[in-house]
C-alpha cells in the first residue's frame, strides 16, 4: 500500500503524560499536513510542512504541541502533559506543491483518560 | 459568520432519488472549493473540486454562486454506496495548503 499511513491507529493514554504519532506520507509527497478531528466535526487545521520546513501552525496548536519533519519525509506529532480534551482523531495528509488534492491517511485516535 | 458552514442533516434519502446539500462561506475572496467524502470510521477522500460556475460528474455535480457565497453538492440516482458524510471544504489560503472543513452533512440511502 502507498498510500499515508500513521502509527498507532489508536492510543489510551492518562492525564498528563506525553504521546508522540508518525506519519509516513506518500513518498514522492513534499507537503504534509496535520489536522485533528472531533466526533461530528470537520476536521480541524493544526500545521504544514514543505519538505522539512514547517510553514504554518494554526492558533489550535498550543505550546503543548510540537510538530517535527527532520528529513523532509516523515513527521512526528507530540503532545506534552494531555488533556481530555486533546481527545480527538489526529489526520497527516500529504500532497505535492502546487496540487489541490491532500491524500488522506487513517488517522491515530487519541483518547486521554 | 463561520467560515464554512454545513446543514449537519442526517438526510435519510430513498435509492435513486436526487439529494443536494448546501453550503455557505464567509471569505469572498476565496478561489477553490472542494467537497471531500468521509465514510464512517474512515479519512476523508476527494469528491470533486470547483473553481468557476460548476462541475459535473456522473451523477455528482457541484454549483458555485459566488455572489451568494453559497456551494452546492448535487447527487442523482442515489445508491445504497453513497451513503457517507459530505464535507465542504474552502481553501483560506492563496496556495491551497490550509483547508477548512464544514462539519459535514450525514447521508444515509435507505434501500
Amino acid at each position: 500500500d502507498t498510500g499515508v499511513s500513521q502509527d498507532p491507529r489508536h492510543k489510551i493514554t492518562k492525564r498528563g503524560q506525553n504521546v508522540t504519532f508518525r506519519c509516513d506520507p506518500i513518498s514522492e509527497h513534499n507537503r504534509l499536513y496535520w489536522y485533528r478531528q472531533t466526533l461530528g466535526q470537520g476536521p480541524e487545521f493544526l500545521t504544514y510542512f514543505q519538505n522539512e520546513a514547517q510553514l504554518e501552525k494554526s492558533r489550535l496548536l498550543s505550546d503543548r504541541f510540537s510538530a517535527e519533519r527532520p528529513k523532509g519525509s516523515f513527521s512526528t506529532l507530540e503532545i506534552q502533559r494531555t488533556e481530555q480534551g486533546d481527545s480527538a482523531m489526529y489526520l497527516c495528509a500529504s500532497s505535492l506543491a502546487g496540487s489541490y488534492e491532500q491524500y488522506f491517511g487513517p488517522g491515530t485516535r487519541l483518547t486521554v483518560t | 459568520r463561520k467560515e464554512v458552514e454545513q446543514d449537519p442533516g442526517p438526510f435519510n434519502v430513498p435509492e435513486g432519488a436526487t439529494v443536494a446539500f448546501n453550503c455557505t462561506y464567509s471569505n469572498s475572496a476565496s478561489q477553490s472549493f472542494f467537497w471531500y467524502r468521509q465514510d464512517c470510521r474512515k479519512e476523508p477522500k476527494l469528491l470533486m473540486s470547483v473553481y468557476s460556475s460548476g462541475n459535473e460528474d456522473g451523477r455528482f455535480t457541484a454549483q458555485l454562486n459566488r455572489a451568494s457565497q453559497y456551494i452546492s453538492l448535487l447527487i442523482r440516482d442515489s445508491k445504497l454506496s453513497d451513503s457517507a458524510t459530505y464535507l465542504c471544504v474552502v481553501p483560506t489560503n492563496f496556495g491551497n495548503e490550509k483547508l477548512t472543513f464544514g462539519t459535514g452533512t450525514r447521508l444515509t440511502i435507505i434501500p
